[in-house]
C-alpha cells in the first residue's frame, strides 16, 4: 500500500539557515507522483510542486528546491537562506493512478523561522 | 474564478446530530476529494471522486458519506456525529488524481 513518511514532526532554525525537509515514500507502482504542499499559519495548504517517477532530475524554484532519488524512496525539500515567512507546515503527498485515483499525505514537518 | 468553496467555515454539533459539509468548484474538475487534518496526524483521505456519479473510500470513511451528482458539488455528510469527528476539513479538486490539488479554505468541526 502507498505510504509517506515525515519523520522530522518538527524543526526550528534561525533565519538565514538552510534546511531539508524529508520525505520518504513506499509504494509498489512504476508510475507514481510526489507533491510537496505548504500550509502557512493561515491555515490554507498551497501547491508547491509535482514529480512523476520516470524524472529524477532536481528541481530548483528560487530557494526551494527538491532532491528525488528512487533508490532510497526519498524526495527531499530543502530551502536555503530560510525566511520567517517559510514557517509553516509542510506535507509531502503521493499519488498511484494506475492502483487507484487516492492521493496520501504524510503526517507534515512543522517548520519554525527563527528571527 | 472562485476556486473551492466550502461552508461552513466553522460549525459546532451535539453528538448525534447530522450535517453536510459543502463543497463547490467552478474549474470544470473530474476529481474531488475530502481530508480531515487532525494535529500530529497531517491529512488523512475520507472520500474521493473521480467523477459524477462515482465516490470511493479513503483511508478514514467511516462515519462519512458523499454522493457526487454534478461535476460541481461533493457534499460530505455526517449522519451521526461523534466527538471523534472533531477536526478540521478540507475539500480538494484537480483535473485527475495525478494532478496537484486545489484546496478550500477549510472547515473547523466541533462535536461536543
Amino acid at each position: 500500500a502507498q505510504k509517506v513518511t515525515q519523520a522530522q514532526t518538527e524543526i526550528s532554525v534561525v533565519e538565514k539557515e538552510d534546511v531539508t525537509l524529508d520525505c520518504v515514500y513506499e509504494t509498489r507502482d512504476t508510475t507514481y507522483y510526489l507533491f510537496w504542499y505548504k500550509q502557512p499559519p493561515s491555515g490554507e495548504l498551497v501547491f508547491l510542486i509535482r514529480r512523476n517517477s520516470f524524472d529524477e532530475q532536481n528541481e530548483i524554484s528560487g530557494r526551494y528546491s527538491w532532491n528525488f532519488q528512487k533508490s532510497t524512496s526519498s524526495f527531499n525539500f530543502t530551502i536555503t537562506a530560510s525566511q520567517v515567512v517559510d514557517s509553516a507546515v509542510y506535507f509531502c503527498a503521493l499519488s498511484e493512478p494506475a492502483r487507484d485515483d487516492k492521493i496520501i499525505f504524510g503526517k507534515g514537518t512543522r517548520l519554525h523561522i527563527l528571527p | 474564478n472562485a476556486g473551492v468553496t466550502q461552508t461552513p467555515k466553522f460549525q459546532v454539533l451535539k453528538t448525534g446530530q447530522s450535517m453536510t459539509l459543502q463543497c463547490a468548484q467552478d474549474m470544470n474538475h473530474e476529481y474531488m476529494s475530502w481530508y480531515r487534518q487532525d494535529p500530529g496526524m497531517g491529512l488523512r483521505l475520507i472520500h474521493y471522486s473521480v467523477g459524477a456519479g462515482i465516490t470511493d473510500q479513503g483511508e478514514v470513511p467511516n462515519g462519512y458519506n458523499v454522493s457526487r451528482s454534478t461535476t460541481e458539488d461533493f457534499p460530505l455528510r455526517l449522519l451521526s456525529a461523534a466527538p471523534s469527528q472533531t477536526s478540521v476539513y478540507f475539500c480538494a479538486s484537480s483535473y485527475a488524481g495525478d494532478e496537484k490539488l486545489f484546496f478550500g479554505s477549510g472547515t473547523q468541526l466541533s462535536v461536543l
